[in-house]
């Protein structure tokens, strides 16, 4: 079974300042999703950033980004300029493409918190 | 283009009751996937729907069912109900090549 981790539990930035959250994975699959999901104290959970396996160019959208390393089976986010609307729990997500399933495997998060 | 909608938001249930949970996903997603959430656990698959028909299963007692209707909305259901069940129930709906979207969640509590 594929396993993420997210080996920091809690992080903290300057309101303005960059942050990168690390994600690791397990798989033995060659085609997969990576996700990063936010959610915030409302609890729902909001796709921040997703990333194709078979894609070399890191995906961005406006101030986050991702280091995706294939071979080292890792995928972390950069959150750039963080604001305080950033602070959340961040969740690091696998998805399968050779299942056809939907179905997503979460690490266990890490608390972001974004210092004023 | 609304968004995936769960009723009901929040929900307190005695022990050995049943509940069910609906979750109506984004229009044109025919896949609904269910997950729980708790402190301890972390986020745990629980099924998915698709086309009415259940894809995929993941590690949890027989309690715990679901079913998907020909519009797409998606019930679960927890009988028998146990203290441990308290938790976020989160759905997502999903198209292939794009992420999963989640809806605001269920709160149960089991007391």
């Amino acid at each position: 079974a594929q396993t993420v981790t997210q080996s920091q539990p809690e992080m903290s930035v300057q309101e303005a300042e960059t942050v990168t959250l690390s994600c690791t994975y397990d798989t033995s699959e060659s085609d997969y999703y990576l996700f990063w999901y936010k959610q915030p104290p409302s609890r729902q959970m909001i796709l921040v950033i997703r990333q194709e396996a078979y894609k070399q160019q890191n995906a961005t959208e406006n101030r986050f980004s991702v280091n995706f390393q294939k071979a080292a089976k890792s995928f972390s986010l950069k959150i750039s300029d963080s604001q305080l609307g950033d602070a959340a729990m961040y969740f690091c997500a696998y998805r399968s493409e050779w299942t056809g399933a939907n179905n997503l495997f979460f690490g266990t998060g890490t608390r972001l918190t974004v210092i004023p | 283009k609304a968004g995936v909608t769960q009723t009901p938001r929040y929900l307190i249930k005695t022990r050995g009751q049943q509940v069910t949970l609906s979750c109506s996903p984004i229009s044109g997603h025919r896949s609904v996937s269910w997950y729980q959430q708790t402190p301890g656990q972390g986020l745990q698959f629980l099924f998915e729907y698709f086309s009415e028909t259940q894809r995929n299963k993941g590690n949890f007692p027989g309690r715990f069912s679901g079913r998907q209707f020909s519009n797409s909305r998606s019930e679960m259901n927890v009988s028998t109900l146990e203290l441990g069940d308290s938790a976020l129930y989160l759905c997502a709906s999903s198209l292939r090549g794009e992420g999963a979207f989640f809806g605001q969640g269920t709160r149960l509590t089991v007391v």
